[in-house]
């Protein structure tokens, strides 16, 4: 099973700061990867797919890049509606699985 | 628009069992395969099982943490999914989504709470 880790698993950042996220896969999963943002109450919702492609109607300050094991998640300049915890999800093979996730916060 | 909406969550005792539903509007679900991630309070996502299409049969693959207690079925006359969970466990508690991964689409999610 592919197995994923997160980091970091928190960050406090400031309005305008960029922010990075790594996940890293066990096993090389390609381009199958998917960034998630959730906030509290909500169901996710998909912001980066494919590892590096934009979800339609979602601001171009979110990019993501990587492939094989190593994935990288960046927002560019922090709003204030970006505060919410990011997930990346492998669904390269089965069973499919989330990193633990990292909780962006206002410093 | 596109909707998913899930129903048929709440209290049950350990061992028992209980039926989610997964209804489909704007999208024709036995075109697509579809998933469903449940969260358990205060922790992360975990994808728990997966019904391929109807071109495939609609076969199912299954989390360990659930294989052997959960099925996923459908039902096109419904445009629907369902998830019978059987032999739940305190630790089945969580929110349960219905989710088509690559079209990004999620319900709104229903809440089972496993305890006595």
């Amino acid at each position: 099973d592919t197995q994923m880790t997160q980091s970091p698993s928190s960050l406090s950042a400031s309005v305008g700061d960029r922010v990075t996220i790594t996940c890293q896969a066990s096993q090389d999963i390609t381009n199958f990867l998917n960034w998630y943002q959730q906030k509290p109450g909500k169901a996710p919702k998909l912001v980066i797919y494919d590892a590096s492609n934009l979800e339609t109607g979602v601001p171009s300050r979110f990019s993501g890049s990587g492939s094989g094991t190593d994935f990288t998640f960046t927002i560019s300049s922090l709003q204030s509606e970006d505060i919410a915890t990011y997930y990346c999800l492998q669904y390269d093979n089965l069973p499919f699985a989330f990193g633990p996730g990292t909780k962006v916060d206002l410093k | 628009e596109e909707q998913l909406v899930e129903s048929g969550g709440g209290l049950v005792q350990p061992g028992g069992s209980l039926r989610l539903s997964c209804a489909a509007s704007g999208i024709t679900l036995s075109d697509l395969y579809m998933d469903w991630v449940r969260q358990a309070p205060g922790k992360g996502l975990e994808w728990i099982g997966r019904s391929r299409n109807k071109v495939n049969g609609y076969t199912p693959d299954y989390a360990p943490s659930v294989r052997g207690r959960f099925i996923i079925s459908r039902d096109d006359s419904k445009n629907s999914m369902y998830l019978q969970m059987n032999r739940l466990k305190s630790e089945d508690t969580a929110i349960y989504y219905c989710v088509q991964i690559l079209e990004g689409y999620w319900g709104q999610g229903t809440l089972v709470s496993v305890s006595s």
